[in-house]
């Protein structure tokens, strides 16, 4: 069965500092990708980052950067240089084939809530 | 702009009532998706549609029905069938890839409340 683990119910941080976000998931395929989303208080899921099970280097998309340990199976995200808009709920999720099944499949975590001090 | 527009933001039912969500998309995508959430949980796929004419139950399909008619469009009917409809639901569209690539985008979302 795929599952999705995000264990930091809620997150607290200092404006302009660092934030890791945890992620472990688990899955038999071969074959997935892990998706980082940003939820404000609105509704709307962002979509943030992207990485491959293939892809040899960690992916980056401006202030976000997914930290990928294959063998640990975790894909953490991690925010620089945080600030007040940050504030969110932020949702790990990953798309794989369930065992047996042809179709791809995404399941999330149960998200993080992340709070940016001023 | 290219986007997904939900509609209503909000919408109220009495219990025994159908209702039906909107979910509409510009941006060609073959895909698209609805989703449950509700507090503190993560999203739970309800139905989705790889092509027009065509759909499949997600994970908790009981209570709910669709139809896709039109590429652009995706509505979501939640029937007196539905025991706990009251839940925030999220619409969301992809272009269709077959592999794990495939990254889907969210409209807004519409929250039900069953009074």
């Amino acid at each position: 069965a795929q599952k999705i683990t995000q264990t930091q119910p809620g997150m607290f941080v200092q404006e302009k500092e660092a934030v890791t976000l945890d992620c472990t998931y688990d899955t038999s395929d071969p074959s997935y990708g892990l998706f980082w989303y940003k939820q404000p208080s609105s509704g709307e899921m962002i979509f943030l980052i992207y990485q491959g099970s293939y892809d040899q280097q960690n992916a980056t998309e401006g202030r976000y950067s997914l930290n990928f340990q294959k063998a640990r199976k975790s894909a953490n995200l991690v925010i620089s240089a945080s600030q007040l808009g940050d504030s969110a709920m932020y949702f790990c999720a990953m798309r794989a084939r369930g065992s047996g099944g042809s179709n791809y499949k995404l399941t999330f975590g149960k998200g993080t809530l992340l709070t940016v001090n001023p | 702009d290219g986007g997904i527009t939900q509609s209503p933001k909000y919408l109220f039912r009495k219990e025994g009532q159908n209702v039906t969500l909107s979910c509409e998309q510009n941006l060609n995508h073959d895909a698209m998706y609805w989703y449950r959430q509700d507090p503190g949980q993560g999203l739970r796929l309800i139905y989705y549609s790889q092509i027009v004419n065509d759909f499949q139950k997600g994970d908790i399909a009981e209570g709910y029905s669709v139809s896709r008619e039109k590429k652009e469009s995706f509505p979501l009917t939640v029937t007196s069938a539905q025991k706990n409809p009251t839940a925030f639901y999220l619409c969301a569209s992809s272009i269709g890839l077959a592999g794990e690539a495939d990254t889907q985008y969210f409209g807004p979302g519409t929250r039900l409340t069953v009074l």
